[in-house]
């Protein structure tokens, strides 16, 4: 069974601080992974992608990926009260058209 | 045009009753998805479409059949569900199935079947 895992949180953290979000993968011969995030009530919404090790930044947002390690994480520097959502990291297997899901991180950012 | 959009945003429907659900896509995408989302769970795949035609039947009962008339259009038919599929039905699409094709969602249906 593939799996992605996540903490379920919540995760608080104060407005300004830097915010880690981690995800581990079980199938070692993923090759793309995806951060989404999803306020309540809405749709998911993708916010960064990522192929290679290391780090990928977008704005205040870096994804850092570790393939030996299977894990992958998302920063979010400056961290905002309009940050607060659930992040879900999402993994696609090689060859495979199924995304794999973890159950997603709850942010709270306090103001 | 980098958006999904999906119709209606809300349905209310009995057992008994036959209803759809719609998803258009102008991205150029040929690949398109339905997926299934309870409340605090993450999406779950239902169905995948490549170039129209579908790739993935995650064991769906058949009270949900996908259909796809077009490369922009994706519809769900829905017929004699129960309450547990009460849920947000979520559409996705991406340039091709699989690989680093990022899929981007439209808003969703809330589905409450009574």
């Amino acid at each position: 069974q593939k799996e992605v895992e996540q903490n379920s949180g919540p995760l608080s953290v104060p407005e300004g601080a830097i915010a880690s979000l981690n995800c581990t993968y079980s199938d070692r011969g993923s090759q793309s992974f995806f951060w989404y995030r999803q306020y309540s009530g809405k749709s998911p919404e993708l916010i960064m992608s990522i192929y290679s090790n290391g780090d990928k930044e977008d704005g205040r947002f870096t994804a850092q990926l570790n393939k030996a390690s299977q894990y992958v994480s998302l920063l979010i520097r400056d961290s905002q009260p309009s940050d607060s959502a659930t992040y879900l990291c999402a993994v696609l297997p090689t060859g495979g058209f199924k995304t794999i899901f973890g159950a997603g991180t709850r942010l709270f950012v306090k103001a | 045009d980098t958006e999904v959009t999906q119709t209606p945003k809300h349905l209310v429907m009995g057992m008994t009753n036959k209803k759809s659900l719609k998803c258009e896509q102008h991205m150029g995408h040929r690949a398109m998805y339905w997926y299934k989302q309870k409340a605090k769970k993450p999406p779950e795949l239902m169905f995948v479409y490549s170039y129209e035609k579908l790739s993935i039947n995650e064991s769906v009962p058949s009270r949900f059949s996908p259909e796809c008339p077009n490369s922009s259009l994706l519809n769900l038919h829905l017929h004699a569900l129960q309450p547990e599929d009460s849920a947000l039905y979520l559409c996705a699409s991406s340039q091709l199935a699989g690989g680093t094709n990022e899929q981007f969602f439209g808003p969703g249906t809330r589905l409450t079947v009574l």
